[in-house]
């Protein structure tokens, strides 16, 4: 079946200490993107990839750092969390979004910062 | 950088009724928009998309419009049906080669009374 899969689904921690988000996808695709939804701001992309080694930033990529060395898999690393990111991340990957390629998200993990 | 206004943020419309939600954009260089559904507790999904070439993409009950003069698109449901409550995100992009960043709206709650 393909999909998008995230871990963990729900995360509490506290401020400072450093956590990863794994998203992995089986369908081969070269796009991935990592997004926080926020109410009233909609969806904010943080961070793209175009391939593997290829990543760009988004319109929020502060506090946030991923790395693309294999094309199933895009982590999403908070250094040093703070509670301004507690929010509901989606990972998405697409064989190109932009070329009218379907972009595929994730189930979301929700992120409490205290 | 691209910036999307979307509105209205909550919309709710007879059964059977059209609903219109609409977006402006601000990069005239953007070339394609599409729209994204996301059901309570779910996560986001296409449901239409058009390209800076054409006007209007229509996909049975949905359909798009675009004015690249004015830069704003429409969402159009028609002959709404309760399984239309949602809420509805649009989206632009600047489709070049290694620059694929998404710009949502800030999303439409749109909510289909019985």
């Amino acid at each position: 079946e393909a999909q998008v899969t995230q871990n963990p689904r729900y995360l509490i921690t506290v401020t400072g200490k450093k956590l990863t988000v794994t998203c992995s996808q089986n369908m081969n695709h070269e796009y991935m993107s990592w997004y926080r939804q926020d109410p009233g701001l909609g969806l904010r992309q943080i961070y793209y990839s175009m391939n593997v080694e290829v990543t760009d930033k988004g319109d929020v990529p502060e506090g946030y750092k991923v790395s693309r060395k294999e094309k199933r898999n895009f982590p999403l690393i908070l250094e040093s969390p703070s509670p301004n990111q507690t929010s509901l991340y989606f990972c998405a990957s697409s064989l190109n979004p932009t070329a009218g390629e379907t972009q595929y998200f994730g189930p979301g993990t929700r992120l409490l910062v205290l | 950088g691209e910036n999307v206004e979307q509105h209205p943020s909550t919309l709710s419309v007879q059964e059977g009724d059209s609903a219109v939600i609409k977006c402006t954009y601000s990069d005239s260089a953007s070339n394609y928009f599409p729209w994204y559904k996301q059901e309570l507790g779910k996560r986001p999904q296409l449901i239409i998309d058009i390209r800076s070439n054409v006007g209007e993409k229509k996909d049975q009950r949905i359909a798009v419009t675009l004015n690249k003069t004015a830069k704003h698109f429409s969402l159009h449901i028609t002959e709404t049906q309760p399984e239309d409550s949602a809420v509805y995100f649009c989206a632009a992009s600047k489709s070049n080669f290694g620059n694929e960043k998404l710009t949502f709206g800030t999303g439409t709650r749109l909510t289909i009374i019985p």
